[in-house]
């Protein structure tokens, strides 16, 4: 039982462009929300999160736009760098009464920056 | 400021022994926490330590065992090794226990079991 999910294992964009990562997840309890970017053999690197009480949060060329009603959230980057060739993760967290600690991975979306 | 420390980066083991990984969190969080990345699938939650206290546990065998010390380092034991421990197991920490506080990750420690 997948709880969240990233249905495009890969997303190929120019540089410059709009690049936007989706995610959806199952559980309405879930109350955080966090997108990480990781390279090979290296950790997964914090980009930006989101709590459930908003709709938007944006950091730099970094913003996710939480969908409560539809369980969806997505990470647009703009504009769209090589540097920014990498796998995205989303994650989410919380059961809707306390701290589990847990956080709940996608399986990553592969994102390559053509120059 | 220091990141997450894991060592060591890689560890290669035989089926039925036993490994220890550690790790030192960022300076001033109290709050560890272990994930499983085996080939081919995601992130898996595998424990999460507090003030020296396991807070959360991931749906693991009890041969996946972890403890955390007064300086809030942290070590994952992983007991009669079987070939899918085989896997990139990732510390992460964050200041507390708040709902809202980020998890920061280490560079992962490598086991392969033979």
């Amino acid at each position: 039982d997948q709880q969240v999910k990233q249905n495009s294992p890969s997303l190929s964009v120019q540089e410059g462009r709009i690049s936007i990562l989706n995610c959806d997840y199952t559980n309405s309890m879930f109350d955080y929300f966090l997108w990480y970017k990781k390279y090979p053999a290296e950790g997964p690197t914090f980009l930006i999160s989101i709590s459930s009480i908003k709709d938007k949060n944006e950091d730099g060329r970094f913003t996710v736009f939480l969908n409560k009603s539809a369980k969806h959230l997505s990470l647009h980057i703009v504009p769209s760098q090589p540097g920014d060739s990498a796998v995205y993760f989303c994650a989410a967290s919380g059961d809707g009464s306390s701290n589990t600690g847990k956080l709940i991975f996608g399986q990553g979306t592969t994102l390559q920056v053509k120059p | 400021e220091a990141g997450v420390t894991q060592s060591p980066t890689h560890l290669i083991k035989t089926r039925g022994q036993q490994a220890t990984l550690r790790c030192s969190p960022i300076s001033g969080h109290t709050s560890v926490y272990w994930y499983q990345q085996a080939l081919g699938l995601g992130l898996q939650f595998l424990l999460w330590y507090d003030e020296g206290e396991e807070r959360n546990r991931g749906n693991f065998p009890p041969r996946f065992s972890g403890r955390q010390f007064p300086n809030y380092s942290s070590e994952l034991n992983v007991n009669a090794l079987e070939l899918e421990d085989s896997a990139l197991y990732l510390c992460a920490s964050s200041p507390g226990q708040g709902w809202t506080d980020t998890q920061y990750f280490g560079p992962g420690t490598r086991l392969t079991v033979l």
